[in-house]
């Protein structure tokens, strides 16, 4: 379970506060994922990156902006957030971009919007 | 747009048994993948199971087994001798170009 690592594991903030996730990612691989998961919602994906450039953009939020300094690192800055914010936040990784690549997930930040 | 239903939120099965989660799935492309993933309490989701849709031959991995019904656009997983390990939250996805989508998810819970 040691492959995508994310942090903080939990985040508890304001709406008026600004904080990031980070995930990093120690396989090697060249897309890198931002999933949004919430209690009673499938699992939303939200940015995709292949080899450093994003490649998808679902229709989120300006109050979420992605960074992917590199094919190893991939934050999520966070700002001004609503309470329905709240969720579990997972990144993921894979060897190519979307297709038949098995994605590698991260273990998530439990995010708690106040 | 793709859109993945599971139909079951809950299922249950005897330890040593088999069970069948159901997964329906609408799309448009003719050439995509499917996958089953599987996400224990408080533990990375993985990999169980992945097949390619222009292959007839129906994927399997040890105890994990797929019934893929490409015209019905239905993907099953079945599990065969279950054990308390395979206790999980069980996710479907699509995946066709540039988009993945997930399922609501079903609830596996294995007895002893």
């Amino acid at each position: 379970e040691t492959g995508v690592t994310q942090t903080p594991r939990h985040l508890v903030m304001g709406m008026t506060n600004k904080k990031s996730l980070k995930c990093e990612q120690h396989l090697g691989h060249n897309a890198m994922y931002w999933y949004k998961q919430s209690a009673k919602k499938p699992l939303e994906l939200m940015f995709v990156y292949n080899f450093k450039e994003q490649t998808e953009n679902n229709s989120v939020p300006s109050r979420f902006s992605p960074e992917c300094p590199n094919s190893s690192h991939l934050f999520l800055h966070l700002h001004t957030l609503q309470p329905e914010d709240s969720a579990l936040y997972l990144c993921a990784s894979s060897q190519g971009g979307l297709g038949a690549y098995e994605q590698y997930f991260g273990p998530g930040t439990r995010l708690t919007v106040t | 747009a793709q859109t993945v239903t599971q139909s079951q939120p809950e299922m249950s099965v005897q330890e040593a048994e088999t069970v069948t989660l159901s997964c329906t799935y609408d799309t448009s492309e003719s050439d995509y993948y499917l996958f089953w993933y599987k996400q224990p309490p408080s533990r990375q989701m993985i990999l169980v199971i992945r097949q390619e849709a222009y292959k007839q031959q129906n994927a399997t991995e040890n105890r994990f087994s797929v019934n893929f019904q490409k015209a019905a656009k239905s993907f099953s997983l079945k599990i065969s001798d279950s054990q308390l390990g395979d206790a999980a939250m069980y996710f479907c996805a699509h995946n066709a170009g540039n988009m993945l989508t997930f399922g609501g998810g079903t609830r596996l819970m294995v007895k002893p």
